[in-house]
């Protein structure tokens, strides 16, 4: 059965420390790993990671995946309140178009 | 241009009644896929349309159902309501459903069954 599994499940860190999310895979016919943050409402799209190695920026975040491996991590440096959310990661694979989700890391980011 | 719409926003239902949760995609965009949110779980694939067809289905029971008309607006129906229906239900549109693609979410649908 296809899985995805996130670490560490919560985390709670003062401002302008430096974060690292873990997320880890066993899917089928993976074809890409994208990375969401959800607030209160909708998640919203960060990242999508389809090659082993590239690393991908958008200012003070950055990811990475290993297909070898079959992980990806997300930095975060000098955290903010602001990036306080739940950081979920999504793989596509399967027959279809078929998104599986980890179960998320909630960050808190205290001032 | 405007994102994913879905309606209604907040609902509150009782055990046994059924319920229609209505989702319009990106102007463009012909897949839509639906996920339930809840806290013990996480989110959990529903159904995916393309097209007006289902092409794909996640692991829930027969009482969920849905439909994508022809100018790709989607809906979903859960009859026979149980309180561990309560959820957030969130749709997600992308282009064309086929090679990487980027879902885009709506704010979503939250269910509370009484």
């Amino acid at each position: 059965e296809d899985k995805v599994v996130q670490s560490p499940l919560s985390l709670v860190v003062h401002e302008g420390d430096t974060v690292t999310l873990n997320c880890s895979y066993e899917v089928t016919n993976f074809r890409s790993l994208l990375w969401y943050k959800q607030e209160k409402k909708a998640p919203t799209f960060l990242f999508m990671l389809t090659s082993s190695g590239i690393e991908k920026k958008s200012g003070r975040l950055s990811s990475i995946l290993d297909k070898k491996e079959l992980f990806s991590i997300l930095n975060i440096t000098a955290t903010q309140t602001g990036d306080s959310a739940i950081y979920l990661c999504a793989v596509e694979g399967g027959y279809g178009q078929n998104f599986v989700f980890g179960p998320g890391t909630r960050l808190s980011v205290l001032p | 241009k405007a994102g994913v719409t879905q309606t209604p926003r907040y609902l509150i239902k009782t055990r046994g009644q059924q319920v229609t949760l209505s989702c319009s995609p990106i102007s463009g965009h012909r897949s839509v896929s639906w996920y339930q949110q809840t806290p013990g779980q996480g989110l959990q694939f529903l159904f995916e349309y393309f097209s007006e067809t289902q092409r794909n289905k996640g692991n829930f029971p027969g009482r969920f159902s849905g439909r994508q008309f022809s100018n790709s607006r989607s809906e979903m129906n859960v009859s026979t309501l149980e309180l561990g229906d309560s959820a957030l239900y969130l749709c997600a549109s992308s282009l064309t459903g086929s090679g990487a693609n980027v879902l885009t979410f709506g704010a979503g649908s939250r269910l509370t069954v009484l």
